[in-house]
């Protein structure tokens, strides 16, 4: 098994609401990642959890909230986001953190109204 | 500070062959990696050099010299499913050895 899927693939949500993404990987990897992707752009690191550890927050505003529940799952709690927040949000793992190869999912294309 | 420079944008037609180059100019580095992204898919691992040379995995290659900071991608006989953003990226110890992407070239592979 080398996926790592995420859920959902789409969510639109008012500025009020609060929401999870959610990731899962069975690679054994003990590295997890969140980025944000907007269009035509890189993806910027959010966060990097290393051994179920948070080891790396790029300063994203706290609305945005990382959990690590066990080694093969990471979440990401979203609570009065902004308009500007909608975006492709990818989870992604590697064997072990600061690694060259990193295994992404899918995405989770979030729209904030 | 801290960049990644590749071109924007490429274009060829099937069954040539296409370089893709990236320089970087980080604080550290550990290596240079490659990623391809489909339109509304997931970047997709294609190579990691850590030290100078070639790599080859297939129709694709990638290359590094790290004393000219300067890296490219290869890709041989372009198919029309080629067609994609491509991303160096580079691992930088001094950045708490986050992945540092490049702005992404996207590649069209005409007929």
């Amino acid at each position: 098994d080398t996926e790592v899927t995420q859920t959902p693939k789409h969510l639109v949500m008012g500025m009020t609401n609060k929401k999870s993404l959610k990731c899962e990987q069975h690679m054994g990897h003990r590295a997890m990642y969140w980025y944000k992707q907007k269009a035509k752009k890189p993806p910027e690191l959010m966060f990097v959890y290393s051994y179920e550890k948070l080891s790396i927050n790029e300063s994203v505003p706290s609305r945005f909230s990382p959990e690590c529940p066990n080694s093969s799952l990471l979440n990401l709690h979203l609570h009065a986001l902004q308009p500007e927040d909608s975006a492709l949000y990818l989870c992604a793992s590697s064997q072990e953190a600061y690694t060259g190869e990193l295994f992404f999912g899918e995405g989770s294309r979030l729209t904030v109204l | 500070g801290q960049s990644l420079e590749q071109p924007s944008e490429v274009t060829a037609v099937e069954g040539a062959i296409v370089q893709i180059n990236c320089t970087y100019q980080t604080s550290g580095f550990y290596g240079l990696s490659w990623y391809q992204q489909h339109d509304g898919g997931a970047p997709t691992f294609l190579s990691y050099n850590g030290l100078d040379g070639l790599e080859e995995t297939g129709r694709f290659s990638s290359f590094l010299s790290r004393s000219d900071s300067y890296g490219y991608l290869l890709l041989q006989e372009l198919q029309m499913k080629d067609s994609a953003s491509y991303f160096c990226a580079v691992r930088d110890p001094n950045q708490g050895g986050k992945l540092i992407f490049g702005q992404g070239t996207e590649l069209s592979v005409k007929p």
